[in-house]
């Protein structure tokens, strides 16, 4: 079992719905959660990070982390064609520095 | 602004044959990580240094062998390439606070 496990989708969403990407971690000493792009044949870019319990937001995008429930969420508001990737879930550790990746979700934004 | 760079950016290699893959970054990361990607099994990690000096084994780290020259540098070797290492492979940095990681190009790795 991986130590951060995403649900691989596909997730299919009609442009201009939520799209929400979950994934949950096992390593309780996991400081910051990132959430990172990545269209096909390139490198992941970041989103964003989140290492402190509750909701961040930047633009379209929101981050949520509940550490009690080892859970870290991300909804994308407004989902537009462009948003089509995989997401890929990350949690590096604060212990060891581990930077652990789920295995990705791949979105579809449906026109 | 390079950020992460990694070379060569395409390799070819027949079993058996060895290698090594380079990475530099500038952004003053105390940590960097070497990943392989392969269809539908998302980033998995291979080694990573926590720190100058330092490296340590992840998720898959039989065949490779890595060496964190300096803080700006850590390369990832392949000493007999076998066709299971055909892959993709990423290096990444991150900060010591946690607050951003970002990766290179990556090397596409194809062992015959």
């Amino acid at each position: 079992q991986k130590e951060v496990e995403q649900n691989s989708g596909p997730l299919s969403v009609p442009e201009g719905a939520i799209a929400s990407l979950n994934c949950t971690y096992s390593d309780r000493g996991s400081q910051s959660f990132f959430w990172y792009r990545q269209y096909s044949g390139k490198s992941p870019e970041l989103i964003m990070f989140i290492y402190s319990n509750g909701d961040k937001e930047d633009g379209r995008f929101t981050a949520q982390l509940n550490k009690a429930s080892q859970y870290v969420s991300l909804l994308i508001r407004d989902s537009q064609p462009s948003d089509s990737a995989t997401y890929l879930c990350a949690a590096l550790s604060g212990n060891t520095g581990k930077l652990i990746f789920g295995q990705g979700t791949t979105l579809q934004v449906k026109p | 602004n390079a950020g992460v760079t990694q070379t060569p950016k395409f390799q070819v290699l027949k079993t058996g044959q060895s290698m090594t893959l380079q990475c530099a970054q500038d952004m003053n990361h105390n940590s960097m990580y070497w990943y392989r990607q392969d269809p539908g099994m998302g980033l998995r990690l291979i080694y990573y240094s926590a720190s100058e000096g330092t490296t340590d084994k992840g998720e898959v780290p039989n065949g490779y062998n890595v060496s964190r020259l300096n803080k700006r540098e850590f390369s990832l070797r392949l000493e007999s390439a076998a066709p299971s290492q055909t892959s993709v492979y990423f290096c990444a940095s991150s900060d010591t606070l946690g607050t951003e990681a970002f990766f290179g190009q990556g090397t596409r790795l194809t062992v015959v």
